[in-house]
């Protein structure tokens, strides 16, 4: 699996967007980008995955570099529940069976009020 | 909304002790996870579990860990004899129906195991 590089931390003012970049700059062209958070020890949850195209959902917005070398998981309006650690995951799915996910450290998004 | 549900939320163990970890993944999901967190570090995958066989396993995942479904509803994680580095949050997780690819992955809230 490609290797993702994500800011250690961030902060983001409550109310605005908070736009998490990721470099997966070894990315091959079978590997999807996944983005999971954890908010303070809980189990990490399930936020968007995208390949290719910019993908939307109710949580965030995902948005892949034409190249994929880079992405930016956007939280378009960040809430004091928005504070986590997230993690930005490059993984191969063959479009059958299970896959592991394998968590770096994330970027640690702090929401200031 | 349905959830994975795990217990107990803490285990505190004596080293050599055998433990089991208990979860309930979602009803219609057909692939079940454990990963684990050490104190301040990163998640890890265990194990990943299909059709009643382990499909994945971690260098982690050593003869003292098994895996069992033994029923429909729930999947246990046994340590056969714990050791202190045993110590951490456990994560079950489940993913994917009979019409979804397992894109996501959902994560049980953990079992704090604390080996003394």
């Amino acid at each position: 699996d490609a290797k993702t590089t994500q800011p250690t931390s961030m902060d983001c003012a409550e109310g605005r967007a908070a736009n998490l970049p990721c470099n997966h700059s070894t990315i091959s062209g079978n590997e999807y980008v996944y983005w999971y958070r954890q908010i303070h020890s809980q189990g990490p949850q399930y936020i968007i995955h995208g390949l290719k195209n910019n993908e939307t959902n109710e949580m965030a917005s995902l948005i892949i570099t034409e190249d994929r070398k880079s992405s930016t998981l956007i939280l378009p309006h960040a809430t004091l529940r928005d504070t986590a650690v997230y993690y930005c995951i490059v993984r191969y799915y063959s479009g059958a069976g299970s896959y592991q996910l394998t968590f770096g450290k994330g970027t640690k998004l702090s929401v200031i009020p | 909304e349905p959830e994975v549900t795990q217990t107990p939320s803490h285990q505190v163990t004596q080293m050599g002790q055998e433990v089991i970890l208990r979860c309930v993944p979602i009803s219609n999901h057909l692939y079940f996870y454990w990963y684990r967190q050490i104190l301040g570090q990163k998640v890890e995958f265990l194990v990943s579990f299909y059709n009643n066989e382990i499909s994945e396993k971690s260098e982690i995942f050593d003869d003292q860990f098994s895996v069992e479904r033994p029923d429909g509803s729930n999947f246990t994680l046994k340590i056969r004899s714990t050791k202190l580095e045993d110590s951490a949050m456990y994560f079950c997780a489940s993913s994917a129906t009979r019409t979804s690819a397992p894109y996501e992955q959902y994560f049980g809230p953990g079992t704090r195991l604390t080996v003394t």
